[in-house]
């Protein structure tokens, strides 16, 4: 069986500080990872996915296959990054089926 | 970019009728679009798998017979909630994925289904 951990329900940091989201997955193939965002009142949109190994608004995040793990870090927090952060992870036979952690709220202060 | 677009946002409904939520992909093909259920605070659920012209995948522990799935056309996908009850209240959620291999998933902006 698949699943993702966010340990974090709450995230909160000050502006221009760095931000690290956590997750941690199991999974016994090799996964496709990704990291949704919804912004307030938005929809759920792909931030990014470990395949494109790319930076988005800063973001960027490592598959560690070693310990299970693709945190999602950002070295200064802006305040528009404050959003509902999903981690989610989609089966090798499982094309399109997402299974997703539990959430991170990130609060940027100024 | 691609949109998928959800209808109703919000609906009410007595216990007992059915609500029937919509799923289109606006300017994309998608032979296969998703269903997510989403309790409060809690992580969105795979609920079953929309296949244009065939049956739809169900998830363990999801009434087929509740939650009746259609998806008519590459570009519309149906969810009903049949004899809806107040503990189907929730935020329903679809996605779809161009059918071109490697695109990502585009989500719905989520229906509110409330059952009084």
């Amino acid at each position: 069986a698949q699943r993702v951990t966010q340990p974090e329900k709450l995230l909160s940091v000050f502006k221009g500080a760095p931000v690290e989201l956590k997750c941690n997955y199991s999974y016994s193939g090799s996964p496709e990872l990704f990291w949704y965002v919804q912004y307030s009142r938005q929809r759920l949109q792909l931030l990014l996915r470990h395949i494109s190994r790319e930076s988005i608004k800063g973001f960027t995040a490592d598959l560690n296959k070693g310990e299970t793990s693709f945190h999602l870090k950002k070295p200064f927090a802006q305040e528009e990054d404050s959003a509902m952060y999903y981690c989610a992870l989609e089966g090798g036979t499982s094309y399109g089926k997402l299974t997703f952690g539990q959430g991170t709220i990130l609060t940027v202060h100024p | 970019g691609a949109v998928v677009s959800q209808h109703p946002s919000r609906v009410i409904c007595k216990s007992g009728t059915s609500v029937k939520i919509e799923c289109r992909s606006l300017d994309f093909q998608a032979t296969t679009m998703f269903w997510y259920r989403q309790f409060p605070k809690q992580s969105l659920m795979l609920m079953a798998t929309s296949n244009e012209g065939s049956k739809a995948t169900y998830e363990q522990g999801v009434e087929k017979d509740k939650f009746l799935i259609n998806h008519a056309s590459l570009t519309l996908s149906t969810l009903t909630v049949t004899s809806a009850h107040p503990e189907d209240s929730s935020f329903y959620i679809c996605s779809a994925r161009d059918s071109s291999y490697n695109s990502p998933l585009h989500f719905g902006n989520g229906t509110r289904l409330t059952v009084t």
